[in-house]
């Protein structure tokens, strides 16, 4: 198992840009959240994904967007990039429930826009 | 909403030295704590999961408590090695789908 893979690893883009953020999982994992890490404000929940068809928002959703048409797939899509989306994306994947939801992070993309 | 503290946010010890980290969450009726490594530069990596029932966990020389009374885990390292040097965050869901809410973690270096 390749567990959770996340591309790009690196990305710079100029102010008002659009890009996708990719992430994939092959566990069969019902859930997969996207988190932001930035210093000093630890890691925080943008999106998450309860299943195929499925997305709500978390702590700071503003200037991202979801959707998920797979359950392997949860692309992470930017819409128009400012300075303030600057950080380290992880994608998170995990099986719902209270005694199983472990959650396996992928390596992250490192996104600078400037 | 749960909320998660990580005291202290740096940590330096001495090679061979026993770690311990700690971990506060304000609401008692926890469903589980997930405590994660993260290397400079990486990904979270899951070192131990403890279910709610549950007062320890152990793998190797990590060694993860829970008390839920108190509003406490603890996460002790063995006879500490200059590879464990990393930040050691911890997480607890606050809702039965799992979404997180983590601490802000501990730099943790480990010395020669």
């Amino acid at each position: 198992n390749a567990g959770v893979t996340q591309t790009p690893k690196f990305q710079v883009l100029k102010t008002g840009q659009s890009m996708t953020l990719q992430c994939a999982q092959d566990m069969n994992h019902e859930y997969m959240s996207w988190y932001r890490q930035d210093p000093g404000m630890g890691l925080r929940l943008i999106h998450y994904s309860v299943g195929a068809g499925i997305t709500d928002q978390g702590e700071v959703p503003n200037g991202y967007n979801v959707s998920r048409s797979t359950t392997e797939d949860f692309p992470l899509r930017l819409l128009s990039a400012a300075p303030s989306q600057t950080s380290v994306y992880f994608c998170a994947s995990s099986r719902p429930g209270l005694a199983y939801n472990e959650q396996f992070f992928g390596p992250g993309t490192r996104l600078t826009v400037l | 909403k749960q909320e998660v503290t990580q005291i202290p946010a740096a940590l330096s010890v001495p090679e061979g030295e026993n770690l311990v980290l700690n971990c506060s969450f304000t609401d008692s009726a926890i469903y589980n704590l997930q405590w994660f490594r993260q290397d400079p530069g990486k990904g979270l990596t899951s070192l131990l999961l403890i279910q709610s029932s549950q007062r320890e966990q152990t793998s190797g020389r990590l060694n993860a408590s829970l008390d839920k009374s108190s509003g406490r885990s603890t996460l002790y390292i063995a006879a500490s090695q200059p590879g464990d040097s990393a930040t050691y965050l911890c997480a607890s869901p606050t809702d039965s789908w799992g979404k997180f809410q983590f601490g802000a973690g501990t730099q943790v270096v480990v010395t020669p």
